[in-house]
């Protein structure tokens, strides 16, 4: 079975600073997708990056990047230039490529944003 | 990326009775999933809703407590039946895209009394 795993609880960031929450995982399959969700107060769940296990590049979306390592199956999200509205849970979470795949979930990192 | 439309957002239920969470989707999509998230915890999937098939439920959860329909490809509910305090929580729907991310709705926040 798939695990995802992520070992901090709790992180707090300056704000205009960067911030790296980590992710590790565990899967037999070769294709999947690693995703980071972000979970504000209002417990809206909000994609915030996807990685395609094929690709070597590394995703970016703005000031979110990743670090995905196949091989040590790492999945870390940088935030860069943290602002106030970043402060939420982040959820990790694996998925393989099949059709009726579901989606797992690490148990999440509270990030907290320090004005 | 698809909208969801969850209802009701909130509600407080007596022990003993049953509820439906509606769950609607702006565009078809295949895969439906229920989960389960207690405040500040991770997301606990219930069951994936398939259209015209049963739905298949992960362990610890039965139709019998969590039936769901799913009567085509934009929509779908799940009913809490014969609640408990225990069964207090947030219950969200979400939708699978065919780029493979899940999109979801705003949670259903259901309190028993």
């Amino acid at each position: 079975a798939q695990t995802v795993t992520q070992s901090q609880p709790e992180m707090s960031v300056q704000e205009a600073e960067t911030v790296t929450l980590s992710c590790t995982y565990d899967t037999s399959e070769s294709d999947y997708y690693l995703f980071w969700y972000k979970q504000p107060p209002s417990r809206q769940m909000i994609l915030v990056i996807r990685q395609e296990a094929y690709k070597q590049q590394n995703a970016t979306e703005n000031r979110f990047s990743v670090n995905f390592q196949k091989a040590a199956k790492s999945f870390s999200l940088k935030i860069s230039d943290s602002q106030l509205g970043d402060a939420a849970m982040y959820f990790c979470a694996y998925r393989h490529t099949g059709a009726n795949s579901k989606l797992t979930f690490g148990k999440g990192i509270t990030l907290s944003v320090r004005p | 990326s698809a909208v969801i439309s969850q209802k009701p957002s909130r509600d407080i239920c007596q022990r003993g009775t049953s509820l439906t969470i509606q769950c609607q989707v702006d565009s078809q999509v295949t895969m439906m999933f229920w989960y389960r998230q207690q405040p500040g915890q991770s997301l606990t999937l219930i069951a994936t809703a398939n259209q015209g098939s049963e739905a298949t439920y992960e362990s610890g959860f039965v139709i019998d407590k969590f039936p769901i329909s799913r009567p085509n490809l934009t929509f779908s509910t799940l009913t809490v039946s014969n609640m408990s305090p225990e069964d207090s929580s947030i219950y969200l729907c979400s939708a699978a895209q065919d780029t493979g991310e899940l999109f979801f709705g705003e949670g259903s926040r259901l309190t028993v009394l």
